[in-house]
């Protein structure tokens, strides 16, 4: 394997499902990241785990819970769900020097959710 | 007001055509800017990377900034259908994580 993996590619669930989405870095970056892209919007951060640590929430609902076990390794976990929530998930990495980022991400394929 | 404003398109142009892209943004502690490509059912790659105002070039790929305007800019020469894809110009400040994208202007080049 190599990049950025996400699984699973797709994903329908229920409002009242609790589920998850994988991602895996191979790049060994110690920056890792959470995207939403819905149509005809720009990319929306979600959070951002720089040395397996949260530094950036922003201000998202409280239904998507992050969870980042190692610098490799970032979990998004799904609960009660709203049909406003379907979108394609991006996870993206990077590599964060002397605390500077550069803004090279490095993203996955998605994940493409949709919440019934 | 966005921070940075991106015709979503789509644009189609014939094969060989040269194609202009572009983004304004109002944020004038932006330094470094970028021009990501998206495939269809793919996530974003980094096409071109610069730093403060000036050109870059990489093949057939020229990137512009012009901060003056605020004004950033994507020439794709010699376009090929395999240039087909949304093109996502971003920008960041060089502090903190967050980039600020635009929305995607979609590319069509036909034959």
């Amino acid at each position: 394997e190599t990049g950025v993996t996400q699984t699973p590619r797709h994903l329908v669930m229920g409002m009242t499902n609790k589920k998850s989405l994988k991602c895996e870095q191979h790049l060994g970056h110690n920056a890792m990241y959470w995207y939403k892209q819905s149509a005809k919007k720009p990319l929306e951060l979600m959070f951002v785990y720089n040395f397996k640590e949260q530094t950036e929430n922003n201000s998202v609902p409280s239904r998507f819970s992050p969870e980042c076990p190692n610098s490799s390794h970032l979990f998004l976990h799904l609960h009660t769900l709203q049909p406003e929530d379907s979108a394609l998930y991006l996870c993206a990495s990077s590599q964060v020097r002397g605390g500077m980022n550069t803004g090279e991400l490095f993203f996955g394929e998605g994940s493409r959710l949709t919440v019934l | 007001q966005k921070e940075v404003e991106q015709d979503p398109g789509p644009l189609s142009v014939p094969e060989g055509a040269i194609v202009s892209l572009n983004c304004t943004y109002s944020n004038s502690a932006f330094q470094y800017f970028m021009w990501y490509r998206q495939y269809s059912r793919k996530g974003p790659e980094l096409l071109m990377y610069t730093y403060s105002s000036g050109n870059k070039e990489d093949g057939r790929f020229t990137a512009q900034v012009d901060k003056s305007s605020k004004y950033i800019s994507l020439f794709i020469r010699d376009s090929q259908p395999s240039d087909s894809a949304t093109y996502l110009c971003a920008s960041f400040t060089g502090g903190g994580n967050k980039l600020t994208f635009g929305t995607g202007t979609q590319l069509k080049v036909e034959l």
